[in-house]
């Protein structure tokens, strides 16, 4: 089963705009993981954030992590037509940490 | 929901022996399938895509001749490792898309041990 669940499931905004997509899980975790799926694509890895970390940043992207609530976050600021795709997060599990459970997914369009 | 179903989900193999991974989709069909490997604490990495009725396309650093990917349905992808070594022991997770859908459908992914 997967254990990251990708909230919302879909979101539309206007290119400049910042877009936040959220994401909870079930057990603890290692580290939480961002991907990005262009269409016909395969992923791209984002950004990770240690089970330690709070934030972290890359670029135009911030990654928020509380572990107390099980969920993350991931802001996309200024948003570009190029960032219209899907994004998943992904958690390893504590227990057998060589493993990523992958969310379904937020499909992220932009308008222009 | 679109299901992706990835058989098995471990194997223990000798070294010079091949491997065969499946990945299905169950209930829609997949146009494109993805093939990933995961090194223990590191990222899913993509290995190729595969796209019903034409050859994989390998990213770089991915032997063809070792990994074989087969993609003969739109409901079956298939993963062959050749002539394993212990090396090649990871965790391989296959993903499949639909159309111009950008969701991407995952399998449960296959624990390799090469011995």
């Amino acid at each position: 089963s997967q254990q990251g669940e990708e909230d919302p499931q879909a979101l539309s905004i206007q290119e400049g705009e910042n877009a936040t997509m959220n994401c909870s899980y079930k057990t603890s975790i290692n580290n939480l993981q961002w991907y990005r799926q262009n269409s016909g694509r395969g992923l791209v890895h984002l950004i990770l954030i240690r089970s330690n970390e709070r934030e972290k940043h890359s670029g135009r992207l911030r990654v928020t992590l509380d572990t107390s609530k099980k969920s993350s976050s991931l802001l996309i600021t200024a948003s570009r037509a190029a960032d219209t795709a899907s994004y998943f997060c992904a958690t390893d599990w504590l227990n057998r940490d060589d493993k990523i459970i992958f969310g379904k997914g937020t499909r992220l369009h932009i308008l222009p | 929901g679109a299901v992706v179903s990835q058989h098995p989900s471990w194997v223990i193999c000798k070294s010079g022996t091949s491997v065969k991974i499946e990945c299905r989709s169950l209930d829609f069909q997949a146009t494109t399938m993805f093939w990933y490997r995961q090194f223990p604490k590191q990222s899913l990495m993509l290995m190729a895509t595969s796209n019903e009725g034409s050859k994989a396309t390998y990213e770089q650093g991915v032997e063809k001749d070792k990994f074989l990917i087969n993609h003969a349905s739109l409901t079956l992808s298939t993963l062959t490792v050749t002539s394993a070594h212990p090396e090649d022991s990871s965790f391989y997770i296959c993903s499949a898309g639909r159309g111009e859908d950008t969701e991407a459908f995952f399998g449960q992914g296959t624990r390799l041990t090469v011995v």
